[in-house]
């Protein structure tokens, strides 16, 4: 079974340029979440899906950051315009909920942005 | 503001030793925890969880050890191999389904000298 597959892995831009990132889950699930995660630090929660609905983007810098999941499928996460700081990798998962509890998140190898 | 915490930063253990990863944890409405196994260049794999039900919970070479009293979360490694290396997280969970809503620690790198 594939993964979680992510593209491009790795984007180096100038500031101010936008980029965007794009993920496809695991077949059949239905909750994606888009992560930030700096160098040396774990990955903090930037928005998550439940199919084509976007149920929690309290982390979300929604002033440049922006994301969609038309079908409930593939989602693209984009950035316009990018700041220095935004220097990171930007992580996919998805899972699914399973009958009794399992909601178990499988991740993407990330893309890792280097903004100059 | 509550977090998940780690102790150390870095561990190295010989190999065939038996590795042990700590984690602290302030939110008592916490009821779900997973040890996250992350390689070089990859994103974080699934280890191993325990709900706050538990005290104890055992894999294949893996255990995690949940003291509640003390807010703390530990991984036992037992005859740690060099495929083991990697940066280690324990993340927690306050939701009411297991595997939403996830808050990372910061992570421990673990180094297994041949």
């Amino acid at each position: 079974e594939a993964g979680v597959v992510q593209s491009p892995r790795y984007k180096i831009i100038e500031k101010k340029q936008p980029v965007a990132f794009w993920c496809n889950p695991i077949s059949g699930h239905n909750t994606l979440y888009w992560y930030l995660q700096n160098l040396g630090q774990g990955p903090e929660l930037l928005i998550r899906y439940e199919n084509e609905e976007a149920v929690d983007d309290s982390q979300l810098p929604k002033d440049r950051f922006s994301a969609e999941r038309l079908k409930g499928v593939d989602s693209t996460l984009k950035i316009q315009p990018a700041e220095l700081g935004d220097s990171a990798v930007y992580l996919c998962a998805s899972s699914s909920l399973l009958a009794g509890g399992s909601n178990e998140q499988f991740f993407g190898p990330g893309t890792r942005l280097t903004v100059l | 503001g509550e977090s998940v915490g780690l102790h150390l930063p870095t561990l190295s253990v010989q190999e065939g030793d038996n590795s042990i990863i700590n984690c602290a944890y302030s939110n008592s409405a916490s009821d779900y925890f997973i040890w996250y196994k992350q390689e070089s260049g990859k994103g974080p794999q699934f280890i191993i969880d325990i709900r706050s039900n538990m005290d104890k919970r055992q894999g294949q070479r893996v255990t995690v050890l949940l003291n509640k009293t003390v807010k703390h979360l530990s991984l036992q490694i037992a005859a740690t191999q060099p495929g083991d290396s990697a940066v280690y997280f324990c993340a927690e969970n306050m939701g009411n389904n297991a595997g939403n809503m996830l808050t990372f620690g910061g992570g421990t790198r673990l180094m297994v000298k041949p």
